[in-house]
Protein backbone atom coordinates (compact mmCIF):
# COMPACT_ATOMS: atom_id res chain seq x y z
CA UNK A 1 0.00 0.00 0.00
CA UNK A 2 1.31 3.48 -0.67
CA UNK A 3 2.27 5.58 1.70
CA UNK A 4 3.87 9.59 1.00
CA UNK A 5 5.20 11.71 3.55
CA UNK A 6 6.50 14.80 3.23
CA UNK A 7 9.26 16.48 5.47
CA UNK A 8 9.11 19.76 7.58
CA UNK A 9 5.74 20.05 8.06
CA UNK A 10 6.75 23.61 7.61
CA UNK A 11 9.42 25.69 6.73
CA UNK A 12 10.00 29.62 7.54
CA UNK A 13 12.99 31.23 5.40
CA UNK A 14 14.06 35.04 4.92
CA UNK A 15 13.50 35.63 0.81
CA UNK A 16 16.00 35.02 -1.52
CA UNK A 17 17.15 31.48 0.12
CA UNK A 18 17.12 28.50 -1.98
CA UNK A 19 15.07 25.77 -0.36
CA UNK A 20 14.40 21.98 -0.52
CA UNK A 21 10.97 19.85 0.30
CA UNK A 22 11.26 16.07 0.33
CA UNK A 23 8.86 13.78 -0.23
CA UNK A 24 9.26 10.19 0.29
CA UNK A 25 7.01 6.97 -0.77
CA UNK A 26 7.14 3.35 0.10
CA UNK A 27 5.81 1.93 -3.35
CA UNK A 28 8.62 2.71 -5.82
CA UNK A 29 6.48 0.49 -8.33
CA UNK A 30 5.20 4.30 -9.47
CA UNK A 31 4.03 5.67 -13.31
CA UNK A 32 4.73 9.66 -11.86
CA UNK A 33 4.86 11.70 -9.21
CA UNK A 34 3.17 15.02 -9.36
CA UNK A 35 4.02 18.40 -7.53
CA UNK A 36 0.98 20.52 -6.25
CA UNK A 37 0.76 23.90 -4.60
CA UNK A 38 -2.50 25.17 -2.20
CA UNK A 39 -2.63 29.01 -1.43
CA UNK A 40 -5.24 29.09 1.77
CA UNK A 41 -9.17 28.53 0.78
CA UNK A 42 -8.15 27.18 -2.57
CA UNK A 43 -7.70 24.14 -4.45
CA UNK A 44 -4.81 22.91 -6.26
CA UNK A 45 -2.36 23.63 -8.93
CA UNK A 46 -0.27 21.49 -10.41
CA UNK A 47 3.67 22.55 -10.38
CA UNK A 48 4.98 19.78 -11.94
CA UNK A 49 5.01 16.13 -13.19
CA UNK A 50 7.76 13.91 -12.98
CA UNK A 51 7.07 10.76 -15.41
CA UNK A 52 8.72 7.64 -14.00
CA UNK A 53 11.55 7.24 -16.51
CA UNK A 54 12.54 10.82 -15.70
CA UNK A 55 15.43 11.97 -13.31
CA UNK A 56 14.15 16.02 -13.23
CA UNK A 57 11.34 18.20 -14.37
CA UNK A 58 11.93 21.90 -14.27
CA UNK A 59 9.73 25.06 -14.36
CA UNK A 60 10.97 28.51 -14.03
CA UNK A 61 12.39 28.64 -10.14
CA UNK A 62 11.38 25.12 -9.51
CA UNK A 63 12.59 21.90 -9.81
CA UNK A 64 11.95 18.77 -9.04
CA UNK A 65 13.96 15.07 -9.15
CA UNK A 66 12.90 11.79 -8.70
CA UNK A 67 14.61 8.70 -7.24
CA UNK A 68 12.31 5.45 -7.33
CA UNK A 69 15.14 3.80 -6.24
CA UNK A 70 15.28 5.42 -2.91
CA UNK A 71 11.63 6.14 -2.96
CA UNK A 72 12.31 10.12 -2.84
CA UNK A 73 11.23 12.99 -4.72
CA UNK A 74 12.68 16.75 -4.00
CA UNK A 75 11.52 19.96 -4.83
CA UNK A 76 13.74 22.49 -5.29
CA UNK A 77 12.86 26.06 -5.14
CA UNK A 78 15.45 28.71 -6.02
CA UNK A 79 15.68 32.41 -4.82
CA UNK A 80 12.38 31.99 -2.76
CA UNK A 81 9.72 35.07 -3.19
CA UNK A 82 7.14 35.93 -0.58
CA UNK A 83 4.32 34.90 -3.20
CA UNK A 84 6.10 31.48 -3.08
CA UNK A 85 4.65 31.16 0.46
CA UNK A 86 1.89 28.09 0.44
CA UNK A 87 1.58 24.86 1.25
CA UNK A 88 3.40 22.09 -1.12
CA UNK A 89 1.67 18.73 -1.58
CA UNK A 90 3.44 15.70 -3.53
CA UNK A 91 1.37 12.88 -4.35
CA UNK A 92 1.85 9.60 -6.79
CA UNK A 93 -0.32 6.78 -7.69
CA UNK A 94 -1.39 4.31 -5.45
CA UNK A 95 -2.74 1.06 -5.84
CA UNK A 96 -3.85 2.35 -9.50
CA UNK A 97 -2.35 4.90 -11.60
CA UNK A 98 -5.20 6.98 -11.20
CA UNK A 99 -5.76 7.10 -7.37
CA UNK A 100 -3.63 9.67 -6.41
CA UNK A 101 -2.17 9.18 -2.58
CA UNK A 102 -0.93 12.42 -1.14
CA UNK A 103 1.65 13.76 1.58
CA UNK A 104 0.57 16.09 4.33
CA UNK A 105 2.18 18.75 2.79
CA UNK A 106 5.04 21.10 3.81
CA UNK A 107 3.71 24.57 4.99
CA UNK A 108 6.39 27.31 3.11
CA UNK A 109 6.62 30.61 4.44
CA UNK A 110 8.91 32.96 2.88
CA UNK A 111 9.38 36.20 4.93
CA UNK A 112 10.22 39.67 3.03
CA UNK B 1 -14.50 25.64 -19.79
CA UNK B 2 -11.10 26.73 -18.99
CA UNK B 3 -10.78 24.53 -15.53
CA UNK B 4 -12.60 22.71 -13.36
CA UNK B 5 -15.26 24.34 -11.43
CA UNK B 6 -16.98 23.51 -8.30
CA UNK B 7 -20.40 24.94 -6.66
CA UNK B 8 -20.80 26.12 -4.28
CA UNK B 9 -17.40 27.47 -2.73
CA UNK B 10 -18.90 27.26 0.61
CA UNK B 11 -22.05 25.36 2.16
CA UNK B 12 -23.26 25.47 5.57
CA UNK B 13 -25.82 22.94 6.21
CA UNK B 14 -27.94 21.66 9.21
CA UNK B 15 -26.85 17.92 11.01
CA UNK B 16 -29.42 15.37 9.07
CA UNK B 17 -29.56 17.41 5.79
CA UNK B 18 -28.46 16.20 2.13
CA UNK B 19 -26.38 18.29 0.47
CA UNK B 20 -25.58 18.13 -3.51
CA UNK B 21 -21.65 19.34 -4.60
CA UNK B 22 -21.49 19.77 -8.23
CA UNK B 23 -18.23 19.67 -10.57
CA UNK B 24 -17.89 20.54 -13.97
CA UNK B 25 -15.12 19.14 -15.35
CA UNK B 26 -12.49 20.37 -18.18
CA UNK B 27 -13.71 19.58 -21.77
CA UNK B 28 -12.82 17.17 -23.18
CA UNK B 29 -11.69 15.28 -19.95
CA UNK B 30 -13.14 11.92 -19.72
CA UNK B 31 -11.61 10.69 -16.42
CA UNK B 32 -13.35 13.08 -12.96
CA UNK B 33 -12.04 12.12 -9.29
CA UNK B 34 -13.46 13.62 -6.09
CA UNK B 35 -11.25 13.80 -3.28
CA UNK B 36 -11.62 15.22 0.36
CA UNK B 37 -9.19 17.46 2.49
CA UNK B 38 -10.07 17.36 6.33
CA UNK B 39 -8.49 18.80 8.85
CA UNK B 40 -6.00 15.90 10.33
CA UNK B 41 -6.84 13.66 7.65
CA UNK B 42 -4.80 15.05 4.34
CA UNK B 43 -6.11 14.66 1.13
CA UNK B 44 -8.15 11.37 0.51
CA UNK B 45 -9.73 9.79 -2.40
CA UNK B 46 -13.31 9.17 -2.24
CA UNK B 47 -14.48 8.38 -6.21
CA UNK B 48 -12.84 7.98 -9.53
CA UNK B 49 -15.28 7.61 -13.03
CA UNK B 50 -14.08 6.81 -16.29
CA UNK B 51 -16.68 8.46 -18.80
CA UNK B 52 -20.11 8.30 -16.48
CA UNK B 53 -19.23 4.90 -15.03
CA UNK B 54 -17.37 4.53 -11.83
CA UNK B 55 -14.52 1.93 -11.89
CA UNK B 56 -13.10 2.82 -8.29
CA UNK B 57 -15.80 3.29 -5.43
CA UNK B 58 -13.30 2.22 -2.63
CA UNK B 59 -12.83 5.37 -0.89
CA UNK B 60 -16.44 6.77 -0.50
CA UNK B 61 -16.42 6.62 3.60
CA UNK B 62 -20.19 5.31 4.00
CA UNK B 63 -23.24 4.57 2.28
CA UNK B 64 -24.67 7.82 2.58
CA UNK B 65 -21.87 9.09 -0.12
CA UNK B 66 -22.78 8.81 -3.58
CA UNK B 67 -21.97 10.11 -6.86
CA UNK B 68 -22.67 9.91 -10.48
CA UNK B 69 -21.79 11.38 -13.43
CA UNK B 70 -24.11 11.90 -17.11
CA UNK B 71 -23.16 12.90 -19.98
CA UNK B 72 -19.71 12.02 -19.61
CA UNK B 73 -19.12 15.43 -17.88
CA UNK B 74 -20.95 16.96 -14.74
CA UNK B 75 -20.64 15.03 -11.36
CA UNK B 76 -22.88 15.49 -8.61
CA UNK B 77 -21.37 13.88 -5.17
CA UNK B 78 -24.00 13.76 -2.60
CA UNK B 79 -24.08 13.60 1.15
CA UNK B 80 -26.96 12.29 2.70
CA UNK B 81 -28.09 12.73 6.36
CA UNK B 82 -24.90 14.78 7.05
CA UNK B 83 -22.46 14.44 10.03
CA UNK B 84 -20.34 16.94 11.38
CA UNK B 85 -17.42 14.59 10.27
CA UNK B 86 -18.52 14.98 7.08
CA UNK B 87 -16.84 18.61 7.72
CA UNK B 88 -14.47 19.21 5.32
CA UNK B 89 -13.35 20.87 1.40
CA UNK B 90 -14.35 18.66 -1.19
CA UNK B 91 -12.08 18.78 -4.09
CA UNK B 92 -13.02 17.75 -7.91
CA UNK B 93 -10.41 17.17 -10.42
CA UNK B 94 -10.38 15.86 -14.34
CA UNK B 95 -7.77 14.34 -16.87
CA UNK B 96 -7.36 13.05 -19.47
CA UNK B 97 -8.69 9.40 -19.60
CA UNK B 98 -5.62 7.82 -21.21
CA UNK B 99 -2.28 7.30 -21.41
CA UNK B 100 -2.46 6.80 -18.10
CA UNK B 101 1.04 7.14 -17.27
CA UNK B 102 0.62 10.77 -18.55
CA UNK B 103 -3.16 11.57 -16.40
CA UNK B 104 -2.15 14.78 -14.65
CA UNK B 105 -5.06 15.58 -12.77
CA UNK B 106 -6.27 19.26 -12.83
CA UNK B 107 -8.22 20.03 -9.60
CA UNK B 108 -11.29 22.91 -9.45
CA UNK B 109 -10.90 25.34 -5.79
CA UNK B 110 -13.16 22.66 -3.82
CA UNK B 111 -16.10 23.04 -1.82
CA UNK B 112 -15.76 24.12 1.74
CA UNK B 113 -18.69 21.91 3.44
CA UNK B 114 -19.44 22.54 7.13
CA UNK B 115 -21.98 20.79 8.96
CA UNK B 116 -23.19 22.65 12.06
Amino acid sequence: KQEVTQIPAALSVPEGENLVLNCSFTDSAIYNLQWFRQDPGKGLTSLLLIQSSQREQTSGRLNASLDKSSGRSTLYIAASQPGDSATYLCAAPGDSSYKLIFGSGTRLLVRP
Amino acid sequence: GAGVSQSPSNKVTEKGKDVELRCDPISGHTALYWYRQSLGQGLEFLIYFQGNSAPDKSGLPSDRFSAERTGGSVSTLTIQRTQQEDSAVYLCASSHGSPLSKNIQYFGAGTRLSVL
